[in-house]
């Protein structure tokens, strides 16, 4: 069956220190990834996404990813994480050929402290 | 602002009654997707349209029905409601449909059912 997994519900970091918020997938056939942020009563904002190529991807506000499909994960960071960071983060993965959908993981809470 | 917008933003509403969520997707955009997120169930893709059409059906209830008009907007009919419909519903739109393009999504409609 396909998944995405989340395995931290939640994620504590101070401010100014490296974040990593882990994501792993089990879909058939070549992955294509994607990672959203929540931020309190808004929707979903794309923040980057995995499809082929270089397996570091970097997308909005300075985060960026690392594809590693021998570990078949897809996990997010960023160099030195900010307050405003602060938020739910969703881990995604495209299944299902040309009439197929995304399939969220659980969201991983990040919660950065000054 | 992703350009998607919902309507409402909030509905209270009694069991078994029916109401209508609506969502204008960006400019130019031709897919809408409908999810539906929830403490216990996490972000759950409901079904997806492409220019008019129904493209792709995820773990959508018989009680609720979906369409796309003409002008690329699109409801989410729920009807026969119970409390356990009660959730965060988002609508999302992207350019095209498969698994290359990101998609935006609105602000949300919180349904709650009483």
């Amino acid at each position: 069956a396909q998944s995405v997994a989340q395995p931290e519900d939640q994620v504590n970091v101070a401010e100014g220190n490296p974040l990593t918020v882990k994501c792993t997938y089990s879909v058939s056939g070549n992955p294509y990834l994607f990672w959203y942020v929540q931020y309190p009563n808004r929707g979903l904002q794309f923040l980057l996404k995995y499809i082929t190529g270089d397996n570091l991807v970097k997308g909005s506000y300075g985060f960026e990813a690392e594809f590693n499909k021998s570990q078949t994960s897809f996990h997010l960071k960023k160099p030195s994480a900010l307050v405003s960071d602060s938020a739910l983060y969703f881990c995604a993965a495209y299944y299902g050929g040309s009439q197929g959908n995304l399939i969220f993981g659980k969201g991983t809470k990040l919660s950065v402290k000054p | 602002d992703s350009g998607v917008t919902q309507t409402p933003k909030h509905l209270i509403t009694a069991t078994g009654q029916r109401v209508t969520l609506r969502c204008s997707p960006r400019s130019g955009d031709l897919s809408v997707y409908w999810y539906q997120q929830s403490l216990d169930q996490g972000l759950q893709f409901l079904i997806q349209y492409y220019n008019g059409e129904e493209r792709a059906k995820g773990n959508i209830l018989e009680r609720f029905s979906a369409q796309q008009f003409p002008d690329l907007h699109s409801e989410l009919n729920l009807s026969s409601l119970e409390l356990g419909d009660s959730a965060l519903y988002f609508c999302a739109s992207s350019e095209t449909s498969g698994r290359f393009y990101e998609q935006y999504f609105g602000p949300g409609t919180r349904l709650t059912v009483t």
